[in-house]
C-alpha cells in the first residue's frame, strides 16, 4: 500500500530556480527519506530525516519533517538541467530489523535549460 | 563497492517461459528486496530477506518465486506470467536496522 501523497505531480521550473516538493502520510514513522529516480532506471538515496529532527541539510538539498502534520518537503536550491528526474519520499517501520519501504507517488521535476 | 547489479537489464518472455532475475552486492549487506514498479508509479514492496531467511511477502502471486542462495545474491524466479507483469523490477539492499537501501538499475520485464 501506498504511504505517502506527494504534490505536485510534475513541476517544471527553469535552471538556477529553487524546487520544492511536498510530501504526506499516514502512519506514525521513525524516519522518511526521499530518493531520486532518473528515467525508470534504480533509485539513489538523497538524504533521511529522522522523526525527532525538524529540517536537515545535505548540499542543494533541505528537507522538513511536521510529524503533527505528517508531511515533509524537499527543497532543491540553485536547479541544474541534471535535476531532472522523479523525486520519491518513503517510510520505513525499521525499528531495527529489516522492512521494506513504502513510496509516495513521486513528483516528476524537469528543468528547463 | 557499493553498487547492486542486476541480470539482465531487460527480458521478454512469453506466458509459458521460465525465466530468472539476478541481483548480486558485495557491501556485506545482510537484508535484499525485490520491488516491482509499473510505468509513472512508485516502486511497490514484493519480498524481503533478512540473513538469508524470507521475512516479508508481501502477498506475492506464486508465480514470482524468490531465492537467496547466499548473503550476496538474490534470484527472483518467474514461471506463467501474464502481460500485467510486464514491470521494472528492482533489487535493493541494506543492513537489517539500516535504514538507506541502495538499489539496483532494474530488470525491465515484458511479458507478452
Amino acid at each position: 500500500s501506498q504511504q505517502g501523497e506527494e504534490d505536485p505531480q510534475a513541476l517544471s521550473i527553469q535552471e538556477g530556480e529553487n524546487a520544492t516538493m511536498n510530501c504526506s502520510y499516514k502512519t506514525s514513522i521513525n524516519n522518511l527519506q526521499w530518493y531520486r529516480q532518473n528515467s525508470g532506471r534504480g533509485l539513489v538515496h538523497l538524504i533521511l530525516i529522522r522523526s525527532n529532527e525538524r529540517e536537515k541539510h545535505s548540499g542543494r538539498l533541505r528537507v522538513t519533517l511536521d510529524t503533527s502534520k505528517k508531511s515533509s518537503s524537499l527543497l532543491i536550491t540553485a536547479s541544474r538541467a541534471a535535476d531532472t528526474a522523479s523525486y520519491f519520499c518513503a517510510t520505513g517501520d525499521s525499528g531495527g530489523g529489516a522492512d521494506g519501504l513504502t513510496f509516495g507517488k513521486g513528483t516528476h521535476l524537469i528543468i528547463q535549460p | 563497492d557499493t553498487e547492486v547489479t542486476q541480470t539482465p537489464k531487460h527480458l521478454v518472455m512469453g506466458m509459458t517461459n521460465k525465466k530468472s532475475l539476478k541481483c548480486e552486492q558485495h557491501m556485506g549487506h545482510r537484508a535484499m528486496y525485490w520491488y516491482k514498479q509499473k510505468a509513472k508509479k512508485p516502486p511497490e514492496l514484493m519480498f524481503v530477506y533478512s540473513y538469508e531467511k524470507l521475512s516479508i511477502n508481501e502477498s506475492v502471486p506464486s508465480r514470482f518465486s524468490p531465492e537467496c542462495p547466499n548473503s550476496s545474491l538474490l534470484n527472483l524466479h518467474l514461471h506463467a506470467l501474464q502481460p500485467e507483469d510486464s514491470a521494472l523490477y528492482l533489487c535493493a539492499s541494506s543492513q537489517p536496522g539500516g535504514d538507506e537501501q541502495f538499489f539496483g538499475p532494474g530488470t525491465r520485464l515484458t511479458v507478452l
